[in-house]
C-alpha cells in the first residue's frame, strides 16, 4: 500500500504563478482534506472532502481550489501564489470519522 | 472557535521516565480527539484516537484520556526511549463526521539517552 501520495515535494514558485498539488491515496477513503503548517501558527484546515464531487471550505480556504472527480485523487490548486502562501501544504484522509493518515508533505516556498 | 492549547511546548526528560503531555481544548462539544507524532521533515502519524463516548484509548507504551467536560486530554508514555523525540500533537474533530481537526500547537520531546 502507498497510503497517501503528495507530489512534488518541494516546489519554488514566482508571485502569481499557478500550480496544482497532487495527492493521491490507495486506501478507498471517503474523507480526503488539505492542512496547511506554518510556524507559530500550527497546522489549518484549508478543503476537505466528504466524497467525490463533494468539497467544502475549511479554516483557510482563500488563494486556493479544490475539486474530488475520483475517490482516490484531490488536488490543491493555487490560482495566483503570492508570499503569504509559503509553507508546507499536508494531504491527509481516512474514513469519515475515523483515523487520519497523512501524505509526507510538499514544501512550497514563493518568491 | 475551537482553540485547542498544549502545555509544555517542549519537553526534555531522561530515558525511562514516564511523562505526561497536556491537550486543551475551549469548546466540550467535540466529535473525537486525536493525538499524532511527526518527526522533523515528515508528516503526521495518528498514534491514538478516542471518541467523545469513550474515556481512554491505548497502544503498547501509550496511554490518552479524554475528558470532555473539563476541556482536558492526556498521552502518557510509559517508560520513554530516545526513539520516542519527536513533536507530539492534539487534534480534536469539531464536526458532524469528526473531520474537520483543530489542531494544538504541538510539544517537542527529547528523551536523552
Amino acid at each position: 500500500n502507498a497510503g497517501v501520495t503528495q507530489t512534488p515535494k518541494f516546489q519554488v514558485l514566482k508571485t502569481g504563478q499557478s500550480m496544482t498539488l497532487q495527492c493521491a491515496q490507495d486506501m478507498n477513503h471517503e474523507y480526503m482534506s488539505w492542512y496547511r503548517q506554518d510556524p507559530g501558527m500550527g497546522l489549518r484546515l484549508i478543503h476537505y472532502s466528504v466524497g467525490a464531487g463533494i468539497t467544502d471550505q475549511g479554516e483557510v480556504p482563500n488563494g486556493y481550489n479544490v475539486s474530488r472527480s475520483t475517490t482516490e485523487d484531490f488536488p490543491l490548486r493555487l490560482l495566483s501564489a503570492a508570499p503569504s502562501q509559503t509553507s508546507v501544504y499536508f494531504c491527509a484522509s481516512g474514513p469519515n470519522g475515523e483515523k487520519l493518515f497523512f501524505g509526507s508533505g510538499t514544501q512550497l516556498s514563493v518568491l | 472557535k475551537q482553540e485547542v492549547t498544549q502545555i509544555p511546548a517542549a519537553l526534555s526528560v531522561p530515558e525511562g521516565e514516564n511523562l505526561v503531555l497536556n491537550c486543551s481544548f475551549t469548546d466540550s462539544a467535540i466529535y473525537n480527539l486525536q493525538w499524532f507524532r511527526q518527526d522533523p521533515g515528515k508528516g503526521l502519524t495518528s498514534l491514538l484516537l478516542i471518541q467523545s463516548s469513550q474515556r481512554e484509548q491505548t497502544s503498547g507504551r501509550l496511554n490518552a484520556s479524554l475528558d470532555k467536560s473539563s476541556g482536558r486530554s492526556t498521552l502518557y508514555i510509559a517508560a520513554s526511549q530516545p526513539g520516542d523525540s519527536a513533536t507530539y500533537l492534539c487534534a480534536d474533530g469539531n464536526n458532524n463526521a469528526g473531520n474537520m481537526l483543530t489542531f494544538g500547537g504541538g510539544t517537542r520531546l527529547m528523551v536523552k539517552p
